[in-house]
């Protein structure tokens, strides 16, 4: 069965901060993997996504960035944290193909200070 | 415009219950999922849906392709179902598909 981590679980971080958050995936291989921040009192919204190694889209403008060095490792980073960054986190993988098995990661709760 | 948007926002009920639900979507989206999440943030695949009707325990998904509606029930409620239940869309071509959330329902049900 596919499992996702996600790391950390909770993270305070003063404005102008790097951030890097990690999230794994086993179980499958070649997964689409996807970035969703949800900001306090609001829905998901997707950040980014990605279909293969090296391949990212991003959806909205914005201070952070994302990269996928392994099939199965998806990392969303900022060189420097807004206030505006602060809220939940959530990695997502889904299987290729027409039934799109998914799954969701335990997410990262985020405060910038 | 929300390209999916689910009513109400908050519902409380008390235990035994039957709950319902409701999302609305627009064109563009393929497919309907059914997402609960828990206090803690953690979010559970209830249901995924393009036709018809689906059920699991004492829960039942039901979708009508040409109102682009889609409803969740739950009967005979419990106060462990208490969660944000939220309706998201598939978005894109297959093999690239996106999720388009609703804003999600707050459901509280009391004992």
């Amino acid at each position: 069965s596919q499992t996702i981590h996600q790391w950390p679980a909770t993270l305070v971080q003063p404005v102008g901060s790097p951030l890097s958050l990690e999230c794994t995936v086993e179980g499958t291989s070649n997964p689409n993997l996807y970035w969703y921040r949800q900001a306090a009192g609001r829905g998901l919204q997707l950040l980014f996504y990605s279909v293969g190694i090296g391949q990212i889209s991003s959806e909205v403008p914005q201070n952070l960035s994302a990269s996928r060095p392994q099939d199965r490792q998806f990392i969303l980073s900022s060189k420097k944290l807004l206030l505006s960054d602060s809220g939940f986190y959530l990695c997502a993988w889904r299987r290729k193909g027409l039934a799109g098995e998914k799954g969701f990661g335990p997410g990262t709760r985020l405060t910038v200070l | 415009k929300n390209e999916v948007e689910q009513s109400p926002q908050n519902l409380t009920a008390q235990e035994g219950e039957f709950i319902t639900i409701n999302c609305s979507y627009s064109v563009g989206i393929s497919a309907l999922h059914w997402l609960q999440q828990h206090p803690g943030g953690g979010i559970v695949s209830l249901f995924m849906l393009s036709s018809g009707k689906k059920k699991h325990g004492r829960l039942i998904a039901t979708i009508n392709i040409q109102e682009k509606h889609s409803s969740l029930h739950i009967t005979a409620s419990h106060p462990r179902d208490s969660a944000v239940y939220i309706c998201a869309g598939d978005q894109g071509v297959q093999g690239a598909q996106k999720l388009v959330f609703g804003q999600g329902t707050r459901l509280t049900i009391n004992p």
